[in-house]
C-alpha cells in the first residue's frame, strides 16, 4: 500500500541553524502539506501546496518557513535560523484528487529538537 | 472561524469494555469530519472518515462514528476495547475543497485498564 515517508526520524539543530525537512508523498497525489506538532500539543496546519505554488497556509508558516517540490517525487520543508520554540514534530501528508475533498494520508514525522 | 472540540482530555477504559469518544465541531456547513489515532512516537493514521451520506460510518480495527448534525458532534466509538487501542485519538474537521487544512482537535488519551 502506497505510503507516505519522511526523512529524517528525528533532527537536532542548533538554535539559528537552518533544517531542511524532506517528504515523499504518495505518488499520484496532488496536494502536499505540512502540519507540526509541539509536544503534548495539538496537530497544526503549517501549509498546503498545489501545482508548484503555496495555496493556503496559516499564520505560522512566515517568512522562516518555505516549502519547495524541487523534483517530481520530494516535497521539502525548510525552516531558516531555527528557534527553541520551533521544536516540535512535523509531519507531512498527501491527498489526491481536484476538485474533491479527500482524505490526507500522514507520514510518520520528523522530530525536530533545536538545542 | 472553524473549530474542533474534544471536551475529554483523558479517558480510562477496562479492556472489553465500551468506548465513545467525544467531538464536536464548529462550522457553517456541512462539514467533512475524520477521526485519527497516533500512537506514542508515531505519526497519525486514520480511523474513518464522514463525507456524506448514512450517519454511521464504519473504520478500521472496530471503531465507528455518527455524524449528528443537530448536535454538531461526531463522537468516536467501540463496544469492547482492547488493550492495543490505547493511543492518542484526534478528531478533525475539513471545511474546504481538497487542498485545504484540516483543523484538529486537541486530541484525548485513552488509556486501557486490565
Amino acid at each position: 500500500e502506497p505510503e507516505v515517508t519522511q526523512t529524517p526520524s528525528h533532527q537536532v539543530t542548533q538554535m539559528g541553524q537552518e533544517v531542511i525537512l524532506r517528504c515523499v508523498p504518495i505518488s499520484n497525489h496532488l496536494y502536499f502539506y505540512w502540519y507540526r506538532q509541539i509536544l503534548g500539543q495539538k496537530v497544526e496546519f503549517l501549509v498546503s501546496f498545489y501545482n508548484n505554488e503555496i495555496s493556503e497556509k496559516s499564520e505560522i508558516f512566515d517568512d522562516q518557513f518555505s516549502v519547495e517540490r524541487p523534483d517530481g517525487s520530494n516535497f521539502t520543508l525548510k525552516i531558516r535560523s531555527t528557534k527553541l520554540e520551533d521544536s516540535a514534530m512535523y509531519f507531512c501528508a498527501s491527498s489526491g484528487t481536484s476538485g474533491r475533498r479527500d482524505e490526507q494520508f500522514f507520514g510518520p514525522g520528523t522530530r525536530l529538537t533545536v538545542l | 472561524a472553524q473549530s474542533v472540540t474534544q471536551p475529554d482530555i483523558h479517558i480510562t477504559v477496562s479492556e472489553g469494555a465500551s468506548l465513545e469518544l467525544r467531538c464536536n465541531y464548529s462550522y457553517g456547513a456541512t462539514p467533512y469530519l475524520f477521526w485519527y489515532v497516533q500512537s506514542p512516537g508515531q505519526g497519525l493514521q486514520l480511523l474513518l472518515k464522514y463525507f456524506s451520506g448514512d450517519t454511521l460510518v464504519q473504520g478500521i480495527k472496530g471503531f465507528e462514528a455518527e455524524f449528528k448534525r443537530s448536535q454538531s458532534s461526531f463522537n468516536l466509538r467501540k463496544p469492547s476495547v482492547h488493550w492495543s487501542d490505547a493511543a492518542e485519538y484526534f478528531c478533525a474537521v475539513a471545511p474546504g475543497q481538497a487542498g485545504t487544512a484540516l483543523i484538529f482537535g486537541k486530541g484525548t488519551t485513552l488509556s486501557v485498564s486490565s
